[in-house]
């Protein structure tokens, strides 16, 4: 069975700092691009950040470039969002999301940031 | 970047309505749009891909079509379970990968 497992959400004041994993189990995690995904509470889906599954290409929403940051381990079967600077309009349940080339039938249930200004 | 232009934001209808939803993109993105629905308190699910295919265990009341700049997602018999905000979502070529605005469809 498939699973996306987020972690790392959690409280932070604006400025701060937050890292979030996904720990994807049933698949060969090392064959497939990563993609984290947002929503802001009550809001739509935003794509926040993309990278390959070798992690040569990584691509990111303008609203986040500068001071976030995707990465992989493929040893360890984990993809991390490392965020910076954070600000209240990132406050967002965010997903990890894979499968095909941008079509995503591989969902974790979300980890919630929030950030108090 | 490309943008999603999805109405309506909102739709009521009644069980065994056709219910139909739009999505522009502001440049041609051949067929790369795929269409999801997210159920309250879950993660979206991908219900079409490339536009028209149907993913594995879908019923088959949900359909897309369209390419290019236009694109329609429809139910053709509405069902209680159906109820959920769609969204459409186009993956042409690079990310980034940008969504609708979303359709909330509710029972009326």
């Amino acid at each position: 069975e498939v699973q996306l497992v987020e972690s790392g959400g959690g409280l932070v004041q604006a400025g701060g700092s937050l890292r979030l994993s996904c720990a994807p189990s049933g698949f060969t995690f090392s064959s497939y691009e990563m993609n984290w995904v947002r929503q802001a509470p009550g809001k739509g889906l935003e794509w926040v950040s993309y990278i390959s599954s070798s992690g040569s290409s990584i691509y990111y929403a303008d609203s986040v470039k500068g001071r976030f940051t995707i990465s992989r381990d493929n040893a360890k079967n984990s993809v991390y969002l490392q965020m910076n600077s954070l600000r209240a309009d990132d406050t967002a349940l965010y997903y990890c999301a894979s499968g095909g080339r941008g079509s995503w039938y591989y969902w974790g249930q979300g980890t919630l940031v929030t950030v108090s200004s | 970047d490309i943008q999603m232009t999805q109405s309506p934001s909102s739709l009521s209808a009644s069980v065994g309505d056709r219910v139909t939803i739009t999505c522009q993109a502001s440049q041609d993105i051949s067929k790369y749009l795929n269409w999801y629905q997210q159920i309250p308190g879950k993660a979206p699910n991908l219900l079409i891909y490339d536009a028209s295919n149907l993913e594995t265990g879908v019923p088959s009341r949900f359909s897309g079509s369209g390419s290019g700049t236009d694109f329609t997602f429809t139910i053709s018999s509405l069902q209680p379970e159906d109820i959920a905000t769609y969204y459409c979502q186009q993956y042409d070529n690079l990310p980034p990968y940008t969504f609708g605005q979303g359709t909330k469809l509710e029972i009326k």
